[in-house]
């Protein structure tokens, strides 16, 4: 079983706050991912990391910004919150291999609402 | 374009009584596809990965099977639980980037009443 965390779980903002989603995984995972998911959608790739240093936009444009100081921390920010940010972020990880996309692990989830 | 289509969008079912989902997919090169469980809230679950090579994997209740010449596949419940409720999601690997690139259905959500 995969151990990938994700905090807070809930989160109820106003808008033009700054809010920092963590994301942590004891697994050693080298490669790191945050998504977004809308209800009944699918996921959406925002952000990915191939390692410390590493962090490149996904295929959904966003506003926030990650980065990836740590391999087991790879934190997601928002600087100014806006209604148009309300959503589910999924944070996963997985394993570099050789030749094959390694399984990818998922969090729980954060659901943010902006108000 | 690299796409994964899911049928149908939502089920509803009684408690064990089997059902079978379905997942198309356009995504080439085609490395490996996926079915996740995701309960409300929470995130996705990986229940079964089949390769080009594989027509059928099993993981207890749950069966997955791949063709890949059409390019489809199928996850089919057996026996059905309460605990089942949730969203189906099928997801396909490409070999063509070594980010190994997922592409997302967009779930199928069954609920199972008792």
């Amino acid at each position: 079983e995969a151990d990938i965390c994700q905090t807070p779980r809930y989160l109820v903002i106003g808008t033009g706050k700054k809010i920092t989603l963590e994301c942590s995984q004891t697994m050693g995972h080298d490669k790191m991912y945050w998504y977004q998911q809308d209800p009944g959608m699918e996921l959406h790739l925002i952000h990915y990391s191939y390692g410390v240093n590493s962090t490149e936009k996904g295929d959904l444009s966003s506003e926030s910004t990650v980065s990836r100081i740590r391999t087991e921390h790879f934190p997601l920010t928002l600087e100014s919150a806006r209604p148009s940010h309300t959503s589910q972020y999924l944070c996963a990880s997985s394993e570099r291999l050789a030749g094959s996309p390694g399984e990818q692990y998922f969090g729980p989830g954060t659901r943010l609402t902006v108000t | 374009k690299n796409q994964v289509e899911q049928s149908p969008q939502s089920l509803i079912i009684l408690e064990g009584k089997n059902c079978t989902l379905q997942c198309n997919y356009t995504v080439s090169p085609f490395s490996n596809l996926r079915w996740y469980k995701q309960d409300t809230g929470r995130g996705p679950v990986s229940l079964t990965i089949m390769t080009f090579s594989e027509n059928t994997k099993s993981n207890g209740r749950y069966t997955a099977t791949l063709d890949a010449d059409t390019k489809q596949s199928s996850l089919h419940i057996t026996a059905s639980q309460l605990s089942d409720s949730a969203s189906y999601i099928c997801v396909v690997s490409d070999r063509g980037s070594t980010l190994g690139r997922l592409y997302f259905g967009r779930g199928t959500q069954l609920t199972v009443w008792p």
